[in-house]
């Protein structure tokens, strides 16, 4: 696609519900990134994929949080029994990570879920 | 410690005025440097990268990087309203393909 597209935009769960957000990053983006970005915060790293192998997910906040990229794009980040500390933006970005310092190495952001958590 | 750190601001200029935003970066490692512009409300989206000592300018913007001590900034000549953003710092690890973000600059630029 064009942009990287998130889905759902906004999303309201009840404290203890499940939670599925999904990424579609720019088609042939090889590298593919999740963030939480807090209120008047800058996002914080959660996990990243190199198509469908995820290289690092040190920034899982829990064991609640799990995120897949089986066929190595789309993307989903669950979130199980949900709290009120996982009310966040949750941003995805992709990049085609071809060669470290080029150009074509830097993150595309899309819009973001907007998860609010009661 | 967090890997990039700012000075969250706020910062005001008058319009037609520099402004100068920094950041620092722990990873002594890192060997790039990104500058991100969000508007309230929106996802970031770039401005620049850098990766080699020095300046490098596009347009109204400049970014600066001193990796002896590593420090990046982002100079905004003849600022406007519409620059009126919060401006997020990030690097990559040296080790793996990770970004770092800083917390963001908010500025306002005052008409």
């Amino acid at each position: 696609g064009a942009g990287v597209s998130q889905s759902p935009r906004y999303k309201v769960a009840k404290r203890g519900q499940d939670v599925a957000l999904r990424c579609d990053p720019i088609s042939g983006h090889v590298s593919l990134f999740w963030y939480q970005q807090a209120l008047g915060q800058g996002p914080e790293f959660l996990t990243y994929f190199q198509n469908e192998a995820q290289l690092d997910k040190s920034g899982l906040p829990s064991d609640r949080f799990f995120a897949e990229r089986p066929e190595g794009s789309v993307s989903t980040l669950k979130i199980q029994r949900t709290q009120q500390e996982d009310s966040a933006v949750y941003l995805c970005a992709s990049s085609l990570a071809r060669g470290r310092n080029s150009g074509a190495n830097v993150l595309t952001f899309g819009a973001g879920s907007r998860l609010t958590v009661l | 410690q967090k890997e990039v750190e700012q000075n969250s601001g706020p910062l005001s200029v008058p319009e037609g005025a520099i402004a100068s935003l920094n950041c620092t970066y722990s990873d002594r490692g890192s060997q790039s440097f990104f500058w991100y512009r969000q508007y309230s409300g929106k996802s970031p989206e770039l401005i620049m990268f850098i990766y080699s000592n020095g300046d490098k300018e596009d347009g109204r913007f400049t970014a600066q990087l001193n990796k002896a001590s590593q420090y990046v900034s982002l100079l905004i000549r003849d600022s406007q309203p519409s620059d009126s953003a919060t401006y997020l710092c990030a690097s990559r690890r040296s080790t793996g393909n990770q970004f770092y973000f800083g917390t963001g600059t908010s500025l306002t630029v005052i008409p």
